[in-house]
């Protein structure tokens, strides 16, 4: 098992244009979360899975995010018309019930600059 | 609504030195508290975990931290610092159903030679 994996890396886009963001959690782990980072702050929660389920979004997600897990594995982060301050780390992490979902592991992150 | 603070935005400390990072929580229920370190442009890496039991909990890299219920706190400590420990430090409280995870704002440490 490699972890949580989050693809792209780095991601530059002009602002208007959309963007999408794939986390790829480690398996067999049935929460995947979404978190925002700003410089200089910790993570904000966005929204997180159970399985395919979206359970619960944060106020901070707004109509031009959306998340997706169809399958219950992966899941995609898109983001609609991007704005300057969209620019931020985007997180993800999964969790197992067995480790009763309190221990989130995290990925990388996708770097998101809009210009 | 819970929250965490870090009353330390940056801090800086000599290798070798012993290290103390501050952190408070505000929570209704049992919290759920936990360090990470974050290096630049690497994600989160769990250094420990209090759920409940012994409120002195040992951690990865040689860290530890304390909760104190009285004190709403819930500090790291290290009793000698290496060079590779310079990164951004985040505690963050959460609930046992894995949902409501709040992070503080963290605390950058720098470590001299």
């Amino acid at each position: 098992d490699t972890g949580v994996s989050q693809n792209p890396r780095h991601k530059i886009t002009k602002r208007g244009q959309n963007v999408t963001f794939r986390c790829d959690p480690i398996s067999e782990h049935n929460r995947l979360y979404w978190y925002r980072q700003t410089l200089g702050q910790g993570p904000e929660f966005l929204t997180y899975f159970q399985n395919e389920a979206q359970l619960e979004k944060s106020r901070l997600l707004s109509d031009r995010f959306s998340a997706e897990r169809p399958k219950g594995s992966f899941s995609t982060l898109e983001i609609q018309r991007t704005e300057q301050g969209d620019s931020a780390m985007y997180l993800c992490a999964s969790s197992d019930r067995l480790a009763g979902y309190n221990e989130q592991f995290f990925g990388p992150g996708t770097r998101l600059t809009v210009l | 609504a819970q929250s965490v603070t870090q009353p330390d935005i940056h801090i800086t400390v000599s290798e070798g030195a012993s290290l103390e990072l501050r952190c408070n929580y505000s929570y209704g229920a049992t919290p759920y508290l936990f360090w990470y370190v974050q290096s630049p442009g690497q994600g989160l890496q769990l250094l420990l975990k209090y759920f409940s039991g012994d409120t002195l909990v040992q951690g990865i890299k040689g860290f530890e931290a304390e909760f104190k219920r009285s004190q709403s706190s819930f500090n790291l400590r290290k009793p000698s610092v290496h060079w590779s420990d310079a990164a951004e430090y985040f505690c963050a409280v959460g609930d046992n159903y894995g949902q409501n995870f709040v992070f503080g704002p963290g605390t950058r440490l720098s470590v001299l030679p």
